[in-house]
């Protein structure tokens, strides 16, 4: 399989600021990068999918100004959450795709939010 | 959008007995179905998949069957072992351009 890091894994901050998680593919170049949310024993619930060069989509019901998503490379793919709220403390995580890969996705670690 | 549904959402079973996970979709856009296992406090891994051109596909002890007429699929697991103990998710998705999970199954196999 592929390797793709998430960075932080875990974070801490206070309502109304904003934290930037970080997703990376290591080995292979992700032309397609997913974020989800995933709450206690939940499932994963897709956020957006994000392209390399082009504005990620976002799921019904995703606040595009809150979560904002950039994948400027192959490589990276950013998740920003603005102006966090206790509301948005979660598990996220994020997968990666690419052309050499058919259909197949890569999972992140994962970054464990928590606002106070 | 693409509604999943998985059933059950948990599952026990003895150790060296089979465990089905079922899993309905929505769309019949959707080509591609994969499943991931997850264990506690770990990513999500890709264990099996399968395209909408194949009806059933196997690997060593795990199985899985796509009916795209009545748009459901099953995760079919032999000879359990305690270390199949996770959760497990179905997925469908067009092409691997956007993925939509099923609600999970956590699978305890008993020693």
């Amino acid at each position: 399989g592929a390797v793709v890091s998430q960075h932080p894994s875990r974070v801490i901050c206070k309502s109304g600021t904003s934290v930037k998680i970080e997703c990376r593919s290591l080995d292979f170049q992700a032309t397609t990068m997913f974020w989800y949310r995933q709450f206690p024993k939940k499932s994963l619930m897709l956020m957006a999918t994000s392209n390399e060069g082009s504005k990620a989509t976002y799921e019904q019901g995703v606040e595009k100004d809150k979560f904002l998503i950039n994948h400027a490379s192959l490589t990276l793919s950013t998740l920003t959450v603005t102006s966090a709220h206790p509301e948005d403390s979660s598990f996220y995580i994020c997968s990666a795709g690419g052309r050499e890969r058919g259909h197949e996705q890569y999972f992140g670690p994962g970054t464990r939010l928590t606002v106070t | 959008g693409e509604n999943v549904e998985q059933h059950p959402s948990t599952l026990s079973v003895q150790e060296g007995d089979s465990a089905v996970i079922k899993c309905t979709y929505s769309d019949s856009a959707s080509n591609y179905f994969p499943w991931y296992k997850q264990e506690l406090g770990k990513r999500p891994q890709l264990i099996i998949d399968i395209r909408s051109n194949v009806g059933e596909k196997k690997d060593q002890r795990i199985a899985v069957t796509l009916n795209k007429t009545a748009k459901h699929f099953s995760l079919h697991i032999t000879e359990t072992q305690p270390e199949d103990s996770a959760v497990y998710f179905c997925a469908a998705s067009i092409n691997g351009n956007q993925f939509y999970f099923g609600t999970g199954t956590s699978l305890t196999v008993i020693p």
